[in-house]
Parts: C-alpha cells; sequence; structure tokens
C-alpha cells in the first residue's frame, strides 16, 4: 500500500538551512505537499509540487522531487525561530476509490535554537 | 473566507458522555475530512464525504464513532459513548479536488474524557 516516511526530528542553529526529507512508496503519486504545524494549531499548507516538476521555490522555501528515487524534500533557508514547528509531507492517494484523500507522513519535528 | 470552522475548539467530558464536535468546511469546498492526532499514532483519517456522501468511513475506530454531513456548510463528528481513550485532537479538512487536491485545515478540537 501507499506509504509517507519521515524523519522524527531534525536540530538547526537559527540563520542556517533546514532540510527535511520525505520518501514515499506510490510512484504514481501526482501530487505531493508539504505542511506545518505550530504548536496548538491544525496543519497549514506550506506548498506542493506536481509530478512533473523536480523544483519548486517560494521565497525561503525550496521543494526537491526526485520521482526515480522517491524522494521528497524541503529546504528552509535562513531557518528562523518562528519555523520551529512539525512538518507533514503528504501524497495524493492513488486509484478512483481513493479520489481525494492524501496520504500523511507521521512529521518531522524542527527545533530552532536560537 | 474565514477557513475551516470548527468547534468546540476545547471539550472536556466525563466517560460514557455524547461528545459532538462540528465543522464548518470552506464554502465551495466539495470534500471533507475528519482526522484524529494523537502522539502515540499520528495524524488518523478517519472518514471522509464528497458532496455530502461518505466516501471512505475505514478508518472509524469503533460502531461509538459516526459522522454525518447533512448540507455542504456543516458536518458532525459524534462520539457515544466517549471513553478516556478518544482523548485526541479532531480535525476537520476541506478541499475542492481537482486538480491539485491541497486540504486546509481547521484549528482542531481538543477533546479530553475523564
Amino acid at each position: 500500500g501507499e506509504d509517507v516516511e519521515q524523519s522524527l526530528f531534525l536540530s538547526v542553529r537559527e540563520g542556517d538551512s533546514s532540510v527535511i526529507n520525505c520518501t514515499y512508496t506510490d510512484s504514481s503519486s501526482t501530487y505531493l505537499y508539504w505542511y506545518k504545524q505550530e504548536p496548538g494549531a491544525g496543519l497549514q499548507l506550506l506548498t506542493y509540487i506536481f509530478s512533473n516538476m523536480d523544483m519548486k521555490q517560494d521565497q525561503r522555501l525550496t521543494v526537491l522531487l526526485n520521482k526515480k528515487d522517491k524522494h521528497l524534500s524541503l529546504r528552509i533557508a535562513d531557518t528562523q525561530t518562528g519555523d520551529s514547528a512539525i512538518y507533514f509531507c503528504a501524497e495524493k492517494a492513488h486509484g478512483s476509490s481513493n479520489t481525494g484523500k492524501l496520504i500523511f507522513g507521521q512529521g518531522t519535528t524542527l527545533q530552532v535554537k536560537p | 473566507d474565514a477557513g475551516v470552522i470548527q468547534s468546540p475548539r476545547h471539550e472536556v467530558t466525563e466517560m460514557g458522555q455524547e461528545v459532538t464536535l462540528r465543522c464548518k468546511p470552506i464554502s465551495g469546498h466539495d470534500y471533507l475530512f475528519w482526522y484524529r492526532q494523537t502522539m502515540m499514532r499520528g495524524l488518523e483519517l478517519l472518514i471522509y464525504f464528497n458532496n455530502n456522501v461518505p466516501i471512505d468511513d475505514s478508518g472509524m475506530p469503533e460502531d461509538r464513532f459516526s459522522a454525518k454531513m447533512p448540507n455542504a456548510s456543516f458536518s458532525t463528528l459524534k462520539i457515544q459513548p466517549s471513553e478516556p481513550r478518544d482523548s485526541a485532537v479532531y480535525f476537520c479538512a476541506s478541499t475542492w479536488g481537482q486538480p491539485s487536491y491541497e486540504q486546509y485545515f481547521g484549528p482542531g478540537t481538543r477533546l479530553t474524557v475523564t
């Protein structure tokens, strides 16, 4: 079945770049997503990428997609303390019976030290 | 738009009581999802609707859980009777589907069953 895997924890210093990695199993995924969850809040959509792209940049965020290795990464440049949160990777579920579903990873907790 | 609205934000109840969680999706969205988040199990999809019709309820843990969507702007998740192990944060999310199916989450309801 479809599965999304992430490392659980990442710690960086303020001002450094953060790279959060994700692997997925469904090679037919059409869309992949990154969400951010701050303490006590819901998941906030950060960005998404279509599978025919290998890179998408949005201000400090860069998403890289390696379809061959089924690997997705989120790079945050000049990481700030306000970036401390849990980051979830997700893929759009495949198949007509799963239309609309997203498969989420378990989330990566990003700790930014001053 | 106000985003996805959930109520109540916090609910504390005693074991055996009925609990009703409410969600108003973003106007124009035709998919609605109910998730549960705990430290132990992470983010779990409970049920989702398309055009007010339940599509997949395989994630609903037991018969004590039920969900309805009487119209396009309102959904409820009911637990009867509630148990301490139901304590979690419950999220509602919605999307308009095509083409990219990105989901927008509400702020969640934190449920504590004592």
